[in-house]
């Protein structure tokens, strides 16, 4: 089976760090990413990850390990514009299907 | 510019009609996607397709129809069959492979069953 698993809300504060993290259990492993999703829009590409390890892309890394399915997002120096739902997908099978786990609903407060 | 164009970006339908929401793409890409979101929700697959004239079920087809005639082009019927069809519908497409594959979305079709 497939199943992507991410926590459903965090809070966090302006100017703050924060980590949400993403568990992933597919039949094949392509590549991972993770997309940011303002209310009633299209989700924006944040990051991709295939290898294991850290990759950093100015306020916002990516994290991955392989062989335990786990991901995280890390976005650090917290705007108010990053309140957002944030979405962990993943690349499987043999048919590159791309399945997106239910989101992360992120609210930044002062 | 290239990118993911869908149309139209509201869609009334009465209930027990047919109708179906264009996704075109001028990226060359060969893999596209359909996504339904609803309010609060994660994006579930509907069904994609990795090559012209071949296409896959995805976890919610039932109700669905597609077609992959053109490299460019991913038709999305909403059928009469799907029961509840009220929701935020989104198209996808990537290049086939490689490193950096990212998914492309464009604005999505809000449909309204009336």
């Amino acid at each position: 089976g497939q199943n992507i698993d991410q926590p459903t809300e965090m809070t966090a504060t302006e100017g703050a760090i924060v980590q949400i993290n993403c568990t992933y259990q597919t039949s094949g492993f392509n590549g991972l990413f993770w997309y940011q999703q303002h209310a009633g829009e299209a989700p924006t590409f944040l990051s991709y990850n295939v290898l294991d390890g850290l990759e950093e892309k100015g306020r916002f890394s990516s994290f991955l390990s392989r062989s335990k399915g786990y991901s995280y997002l890390l976005l650090k120096e917290l705007q108010m514009k990053d309140s957002a739902s944030y979405l962990c997908a993943v690349f499987s099978g043999g048919y590159n299907k791309l399945i997106f786990g239910a989101g992360t609903r992120l609210a930044v407060h002062p | 510019d290239g990118g993911i164009t869908q149309s139209p970006k509201y869609l009334f339908r009465k209930e027990g009609q047919n109708v179906t929401l264009s996704c075109e793409q001028n990226l060359n890409h060969d893999a596209m996607y359909w996504y339904r979101q609803d309010p609060g929700q994660g994006l579930r697959l509907i069904y994609y397709s990795q090559i012209v004239n071949d296409f896959q079920k995805g976890d919610i087809a039932e109700g669905y129809s597609v077609s992959r005639e053109k490299k460019e082009s991913f038709p999305l019927t909403v059928t009469s069959a799907q029961k509840n069809p009220t929701a935020f519908y989104l198209c996808a497409s990537t290049a086939q492979g490689g490193a950096k594959d990212e998914a492309f979305f464009g604005q999505g079709t809000r449909l309204t069953v009336v």
